[in-house]
């Protein structure tokens, strides 16, 4: 099946510093990717949704300014927390459609991403 | 705007013991419906999923899920419980061709075996 990575797989960082993340799709190739964050024991959460050469559609009550997405090719999105603060930790998933064949349905997850601000 | 409910918050059974998870849903249409499972501090892996046709799906690992229209249900089961199953189940709905948009999932299930 499609393969998405993450890396890094954790992070810490200081309070007030930028950590980016990257998502990218191995075996095949997204338009779109998602981004989703889970509190611990909660269940995820979708951030944005990042679409390949253009910009990211964010939901409500997720900071455009604070949250940037990238995603410069059809098999890379990063996500960069900027300015991060303790709250900010979670654990963040990316997922990818699939473009092609019978699976152009199906979204893969990454593996995700825990976040540690201290 | 769809919805997943997932009633239990945690099951516990007894390896060797059948398993149903619960799952309810809210959408106007045909939903896309979804079964990942999540170990500790790892990501989703996809267990099954129902997009159209036969209403009993089989995924991996054994496990198989039905989706019943007349109750907005699409619940998973498993015949016999293996140690090795105990983890976090969601199930998650998608709409409008489930790749396209994000996917709504439930709080989640946690499942324990005991031996």
């Amino acid at each position: 099946g499609a393969v998405v990575s993450q890396h890094p797989s954790w992070v810490i960082c200081k309070s007030g510093t930028s950590v980016k993340i990257e998502c990218r799709s191995l075996d095949f190739q997204a338009t779109t990717m998602f981004w989703y964050r889970q509190f611990p024991k909660q269940s995820l959460m979708l951030m944005a949704t990042s679409n390949e050469g253009s910009k990211a559609t964010y939901e409500q009550g997720v900071e455009k300014d604070k949250f940037l997405i990238n995603h410069a090719s059809l098999t890379l999105s990063t996500l960069t927390v900027t300015s991060a603060h303790p709250e900010d930790s979670s654990f963040y998933i990316c997922s990818a459609r699939d473009l092609g064949g019978g699976q152009a349905d199906t979204q893969y997850f990454g593996p995700g991403t825990r976040l540690t601000v201290l | 705007a769809q919805s997943v409910t997932q009633p239990d918050i945690h099951i516990t059974v007894s390896e060797g013991a059948s398993l149903e998870l619960r799952c309810n849903y809210s959408y106007g249409a045909t939903p896309y419906l979804f079964w990942y499972v999540q170990s500790p501090g790892q990501g989703l892996q996809l267990l099954l999923k129902y997009f159209s046709g036969d209403t009993l799906v089989q995924g991996i690992k054994g496990f198989e899920a039905e989706f019943k229209r007349s109750q907005s249900s699409f619940n998973l089961r498993k015949p016999s419980v293996h140690w090795s199953d105990a983890a976090e189940y969601f199930c998650a709905v998608g709409a409008g061709g489930a790749g396209r948009r994000a996917l709504t999932f439930g709080s989640g299930t946690r499942l324990q075996v005991q031996p």
